[in-house]
């Protein structure tokens, strides 16, 4: 199975901070991550997929990045509707596996 | 528009067998996969298993002994049954479509509890 090891756990911001969240794969994942944005109480929602496509409706200070292993999710400009739990999910091979989330607070 | 809502029991014994249920609308199961996604309380997510467009199943393979995924295509409906439930197997469960996970059901939480 394909290990996700994601950093940080924990993210602590002001509003219009940028930060970064990454991901390290096991092996090559060849650019098939996606990453997710879940508010307590509620189903994860796509933000990004295949590295760096946004799906639609996804605000343009979202953004992805990254190649082989390793792997990169950023938001510029953080605003307080983007408190919430991120993950990153490669689906590149079965099983699907996800990172163990980071959880950003403000500050 | 797309849409999935999972169903089934809040609460199963231990030992005994959990069924739930993924209606879906505005797509089609002949042309989309949909995947079970597990979160126990406070954790994160797991892939649970998997069934494709062409009526194929995949599992977790931690699970794939007591785990059967089917569905029935008239009804656009995607069934999930896992058996010797234990405490371990208590989380919100989800349905989601494509390998992707664009859209997922709002999730059904499951207590595995005497």
């Amino acid at each position: 199975d394909i290990q996700m090891t994601q950093s940080p756990p924990s993210l602590s911001a002001s509003l219009g901070d940028k930060v970064t969240i990454t991901c390290q794969a096991s092996q090559n994942i060849n650019k098939y991550i996606a990453w997710y944005q879940q508010k307590p109480g509620k189903a994860p929602r796509q933000l990004i997929r295949y590295t760096s496509t946004l799906v639609s409706g996804t605000p343009s200070r979202f953004s992805g990045s990254g190649s082989g292993r390793d792997y990169s999710f950023s938001i510029s400009n953080v605003e307080s509707e983007d408190i919430a739990s991120y993950y990153c999910l490669q689906y590149d091979n079965l099983p699907y596996t996800f990172g163990a989330g980071t959880k950003l607070e403000l500050k | 528009q797309v849409q999935l809502k999972e169903s089934g029991p809040g609460l199963v014994q231990p030992s005994q067998t959990l069924s739930l249920t993924c209606t879906v609308s505005g797509f089609s199961l002949t042309s989309n996969s949909v995947h079970w996604v597990r979160q126990p309380p406070g954790k994160g997510l797991e892939w649970v298993g998997a069934i494709w467009s062409g009526g194929s199943t995949d599992y977790n393979s931690a699970l794939k002994s007591r785990l059967s995924i089917s569905r029935d295509t008239s009804k656009s409906q995607v069934f999930l049954k896992m058996n010797s439930l234990q405490t371990e197997d208590t989380a919100i469960y989800f349905c989601t479509r494509r390998d992707y996970f664009d859209y997922w059901g709002q999730g059904v939480m499951v207590t595995v509890s005497s």
